[in-house]
């Protein structure tokens, strides 16, 4: 069975790093590729990267200079690192699986305030 | 970057109507495989994203046959037939022909 689960700090201070991590389950990190997307409380979806099966990145141009995805295939984690955190950045973060996304988790609600 | 505009629908929708969503991309997402990379999503209130079809018109694991997905190059239909109160939520469609992945502002489905 599938499975992601995202996990990470609900509360965030601005200026402060954001660290996510992805779990998954019932496949390989290194057959699939892992996708980061972001939603804005009332808002729509926003694309934040990728790490590909072969450990190649691939980052939104918007967040590029904040944003960082590694892995750990042993303990089949992906990681989100983005600094320089503002209040704009308060999101659901989900991670979800290879481009056609067929499988999300259950999202990390994170807000950023002092 | 590819940008998606996404329809508005004539909400309520009565149960048991058909309802389609629209979704316009302002570059072709058909790839030199042949395939239009273009998948739609369902997202239900206090719900992750749900995948209904990708490359256009082929659906999901388990999805009801009474979603179909159509379309050309740069203008795609999400039909759903007999609609029903689960079928209620917002439906975004997405791009994953080039990077940046990109969605479209989602469509509002609301069912009488």
């Amino acid at each position: 069975q599938v499975q992601l689960k995202e996990s990470g700090p609900g509360l965030v201070q601005p200026s402060q790093t954001l660290s996510l991590t992805c779990t998954v389950s019932g496949f390989s990190l290194m057959d699939y590729s892992v996708h980061w997307v972001r939603q804005p409380p009332g808002k729509g979806l926003e694309w934040m990267g990728r790490m590909k099966y072969d450990g190649d990145t691939y980052y939104n141009s918007a967040l590029k200079s904040r944003l960082s995805i590694s892995r750990d295939t042993s303990k089949s984690q992906v990681f989100l690192k983005m600094n320089s955190l503002q209040t704009e950045d308060t999101a659901i973060y989900y991670c979800t699986r290879e481009n056609v996304m067929d499988a999300w988790g259950q999202g990390a609600s994170v807000t950023v305030s002092s | 970057d590819i940008v998606m505009t996404q329809g508005v629908l004539p909400n309520p929708v009565p149960s048991g109507e058909s309802a389609s969503i629209t979704c316009r991309s302002s570059k072709s997402l058909v790839y030199k495989d042949g395939k239009t990379y273009l998948n739609w999503f369902l997202q239900r209130p206090g719900q992750s994203p749900q995948l209904l079809t990708y490359w256009m018109s082929t659906r999901a694991s388990g999805v009801s046959d009474r979603f179909s997905g159509s379309g050309s190059g740069t203008y795609f239909t999400l039909k759903i037939s007999r609609v029903r109160a689960e079928d209620a939520g917002v439906y975004y469609c997405q791009q994953v022909r080039e990077y940046p992945l990109t969605f479209g502002s989602g469509t509002k489905l609301e069912i009488k």
